[in-house]
């Protein structure tokens, strides 16, 4: 497609509940970021793929975040046993090759936890 | 880790008027980004600087790479409603797998 396509772009769920948001970079492009965006904050980085490196996991918050990529394709963020503090917005960014390249947000998925 | 530091948090201006914003870091950078970010959506980039001392303009928007690399602005000129957003500076320091470093950003309020 020609932009970072996020799934779903809202998603309410019950605490203890697992989630998976999807990402689907821009076609070509080898890195792929996630980030994560509360309320009236700035950006927290989560993890980066870069092509068939092993990822950069070192922003992912508990071991119930996990992320997953196909070859150079898309990308799951799952999140297990969610609570309330994980309501937030989950960005995903690509780049064509990511270092020093720029980044292009998808919308964004808005997780609610009740 | 490399910190960016954005600040006043918000911003009020009034329709028409000029308004600058700084991001500075303790680190030196290679890369100095721009990004805005209307709300319900993903921040887009509005300028993008490679070098130190560089001057990028973008329309109304104008941004500098600091000689130091250890700070960047953004000049946004006679201000309109549509500027309305939050304004995050990113940077990307030299070496392999480096990844963007981004600020907290700035909420930019303009009144009509």
């Amino acid at each position: 497609g020609a932009g970072v396509s996020q799934s779903p772009s809202n998603k309410v769920t019950e605490k203890g509940k697992d989630v998976e948001l999807r990402c689907d970079p821009i076609s070509g492009h080898t890195a792929l970021y996630w980030y994560r965006q509360r309320l009236g904050q700035g950006l927290e980085f989560l993890i980066y793929f870069q092509g068939n490196s092993a990822p950069d996991k070192s922003g992912l918050p508990s071991d119930r975040f996990s992320a997953e990529r196909t070859g150079e394709s898309v990308s799951t963020l799952t999140i297990q046993r969610t609570q309330q503090e994980d309501s937030a917005v989950y960005l995903c960014a690509s780049s064509p090759r990511g270092i020093g390249e720029k980044l292009f947000f998808g919308s964004g998925t808005q997780l609610s936890v009740l | 880790g490399q910190q960016l530091n954005q600040s006043p948090q918000s911003m009020f201006i009034q329709e028409g008027e000029d308004v600058s914003m700084n991001c500075t870091s303790s680190s030196i950078f290679n890369t100095w980004l721009w990004y805005k970010q209307d709300p319900g959506e993903g921040p887009v980039l509005l300028i993008a600087l490679y070098k130190a001392g560089e001057l990028t303009s973008n329309g109304r928007l104008t941004a500098q790479f600091g000689i130091t690399r250890k700070d960047s602005f953004l000049n946004i000129s006679a201000s309109i409603p549509s500027d309305v957003g939050i304004y995050f500076c990113a940077g990307q320091i030299a070496g392999a797998n480096s990844k963007l470093t981004f600020g907290k950003g700035i909420t930019l309020s303009v009144r009509p």
